[in-house]
């Protein structure tokens, strides 16, 4: 299994809603990412986890809450989200840094309203 | 924060024709890649060229990495309309063991039939 699976693919909430998106790779990579990106914007980083642990919290405010339950599974937990929140988020993995690559997911379309 | 910049921001050729996209960055770098991204789907990895090497071929794509200069190339030869998305240069400038890439703006490509 070469990819990471991202779910759901398009979600549409409430300012008040409390969310969940979910990512997966069984790939045995170590270190799992969230990216946010914005129409015509490049990826900006939110969050690494490096054996389960957080590592980089890119001055995301407290409404995105990221959890890495186990190596495989990444979430990152949504509440009282803003319309500018309004993106695409793309969950990636990697096996270690220098050596390859990050392996990215097709990414969830998140419209808040 | 943005690392890279890409140079043209939008490129249109037609097919069969060679294309030609630049990158700089700011700081020393671990290594460089390059991504490509179809329209609102996920990121797919092309090629990582670390700061040690010069050039890198992959398929048609060549890239080229001038440290001196804090710039990178990628050439795609023989285009084909299948080539047509946003193309991303990321850095890792991170310590030992970074898990942080950074991502440039982008380039545009557009490749006629």
């Amino acid at each position: 299994d070469t990819e990471v699976t991202q779910t759901p693919k398009h979600l549409v909430m409430g300012m008040t809603n409390k969310k969940s998106l979910k990512c997966e790779q069984h790939m045995g990579h170590r270190a799992m990412y969230w990216y946010k990106q914005k129409a015509k914007k490049p990826p900006e980083l939110m969050f690494v986890y490096s054996y389960e642990k957080l590592s980089i919290n890119e001055s995301v405010p407290s409404r995105f809450s990221p959890e890495c339950p186990n190596s495989s599974l990444l979430n990152l937990h949504l509440h009282a989200l803003q319309p500018e929140d309004s993106a695409l988020y793309l969950c990636a993995s990697s096996q270690a840094p220098g050596v390859d690559g990050y392996t990215f997911g097709s990414g969830t379309r998140l419209t808040v309203v | 924060s943005q690392q890279g910049e890409e140079d043209p921001q939008a490129l249109s050729i037609q097919e069969g024709e060679n294309a030609t996209m630049n990158c700089s960055y700011k700081t020393s770098i671990n290594n460089l890649q390059w991504y490509r991204q179809n329209s609102g789907r996920g990121l797919v990895h092309l090629i990582l060229i670390r700061s040690n090497e010069r050039e890198k071929h992959s398929g048609r794509l060549r890239v080229t990495l001038d440290t001196s200069k804090k710039s990178s190339s990628l050439l795609i030869t023989a285009s084909r309309a299948a080539d047509t998305a946003s193309y991303f240069c990321a850095t890792d400038a991170g310590g030992a063991g970074s898990y942080q890439l950074t991502f440039g703006k982008g380039t545009k490509l557009s490749v006629i039939p």
